[in-house]
């Protein structure tokens, strides 16, 4: 059963600790994406890999940080240093981004932090 | 900046209605238009795209129409049915040398019994 999985479904964190937001996917995909949406502003591109060991800066990195050291993960940090990290978290892939056009998503981590 | 405009961001219908989602773009290279569906509390999920080469496209009770010299798209749903309660992405993309999938801000559609 193909899929990518997010962990945990909700997570709790107080104001000045880092929290890092797991995703793994089994469909083999080169690419993968970490998404952030807030009510009424859609989806922002945070960071995506093209490959292991590769990522690049979306429109929203700052107070993130992400690593590939796997094709199969790709997790997220919340640092400290993000002013307002309270958000629900999407995790997505592709075959690569030359078809980033076509992703798929995981289901979602929701982050609070008080 | 916004790269793909969405509206309305709310919609409430009767059951068996017809609500219909705008979106708007800028970019002429863009030439892969999907639609997401997502449920609360779950990602969004792929539910029909279009290429600009033609008009119109169905896939069952959802339609979407592309209007290349307004650059605009809509999607409709055909005999809405409470299930159909959603938030509803459009989104742009090029097919090639892409890196990226832009979204619009979402629609929230309501269907009432």
């Amino acid at each position: 059963d193909g899929g990518i999985t997010q962990s945990p479904k909700y997570l709790f964190r107080k104001e000045g600790q880092n929290v890092t937001l797991s995703c793994e996917q089994n469909l083999n995909h080169d690419a993968m994406y970490w998404y952030r949406q807030d009510p009424g502003q859609g989806l922002r591109l945070i960071y995506y890999s093209q490959i292991v060991n590769d990522f690049q800066k979306g429109d929203i990195a700052e107070g993130y940080s992400v690593s590939r050291e796997k094709k199969e993960s790709f997790p997220l940090t919340v640092t400290s240093a993000q002013k307002n990290p309270t958000a629900f978290y999407l995790c997505a892939s592709s075959i690569s981004t030359s078809t980033a056009y076509e992703q798929y998503f995981g289901p979602g981590t929701r982050l609070t932090v008080t | 900046q916004q790269q793909v405009k969405q509206s309305p961001q709310s919609l409430i219908v009767q059951k068996g209605g017809i609500p219909i989602i705008n979106c708007a773009y800028e970019n002429t290279a863009f030439d892969y238009f999907p639609w997401y569906q997502q449920f609360p509390g779950k990602g969004p999920a792929l539910l029909i795209a279009i290429r600009p080469d033609v008009s119109e496209k169905k896939e069952g009770r959802f339609t979407i129409s592309f209007n290349k010299s307004a650059k605009q798209f809509s999607l409709h749903i055909m005999d809405s049915q409470p299930g159909d309660s959603a938030t509803y992405f459009c989104a742009a993309s090029k097919k090639t040398g892409a890196n990226n999938l832009f979204f619009g801000t979402g629609t929230r559609l309501t269907v009432i019994p």
